[in-house]
């Protein structure tokens, strides 16, 4: 069974930094371009970032350039994503997402960051 | 801020056909594929269409999608009280080298 599990969010100031994780099973994750998707409580989708198959590409949304860091460990089958200089804004439930907009789109449950002092 | 543009909210009531519209422009809608995505409530979302029209396995076919020029729009016809939920469009930028939703539209069965 295909699964994504979403970890490491929490609570943190602004400013602060956080890791999510995102560990994968029951498919190989070195097979799939992977992505982060965001959505703010009450709010829009927004795409955030996405790296190809063997980590040598990366693109993140103008609003995370600089600050956020997508990467992956395909022997460890998991995707991180680094929130650095976080703010308000920021807050947000974080989707791991195989494959977005793919015939094998597969979405994880989410994660909650909460900014806020 | 979102850069594709959909009507807030659409209804109809059981049986009927609901479009909803996705407005963009000639560095996204007008020069790639359009994708949409419905999220029923607190659940994560769940890709409808691909490419412009292509169902992925196990979508019924009373979702199906079009575009044309910097639009594209998403038709449910025969509409059911599952169909409740919001649906997001979202297409490739060019020009912001990145993936775009739209504002989102709930569908609400009458």
């Amino acid at each position: 069974e295909v699964q994504l599990v979403e970890s490491g969010g929490g609570l943190v100031q602004p400013g602060g930094s956080l890791r999510l994780s995102c560990a994968a099973s029951g498919f190989i994750l070195s097979n799939y371009w992977m992505h982060w998707v965001r959505q703010a409580p009450g709010k829009g989708l927004v795409w955030v970032s996405r790296m190809n198959k063997d980590g040598s590409r990366t693109d993140h949304a103008d609003s995370v350039k600089g600050r956020f860091t997508i990467s992956r460990d395909n022997a460890k089958n998991t995707l991180y994503l680094q929130l650095n200089s976080l703010r308000a804004e920021d807050a947000a439930l974080y989707y791991c997402v195989r494959d977005f907009v793919g015939a094998e789109d597969y979405w994880g449950q989410g994660i909650l960051v909460t900014v806020s002092s | 801020q979102s850069v594709l543009t959909q009507p807030p909210s659409a209804s109809g009531t059981p049986g009927q056909r609901v479009t909803i519209s996705c407005s963009g422009s000639s560095s996204n809608i007008g020069v790639d594929n359009v994708y949409w995505y419905q999220q029923l409530p607190g659940t994560a979302p769940k890709l409808l269409i691909y490419n412009n029209y292509r169902r992925p396995s196990g979508v019924p076919d009373r979702f199906s999608g079009s575009k044309s020029g910097t639009s594209a729009s998403l038709d449910i016809s025969g509409l059911q009280s599952e169909d409740e939920a919001d649906y997001y469009c979202t297409a490739w930028d060019g020009r912001l080298k990145g993936y775009v939703f739209g504002t989102g539209t709930t569908v609400t069965v009458l």
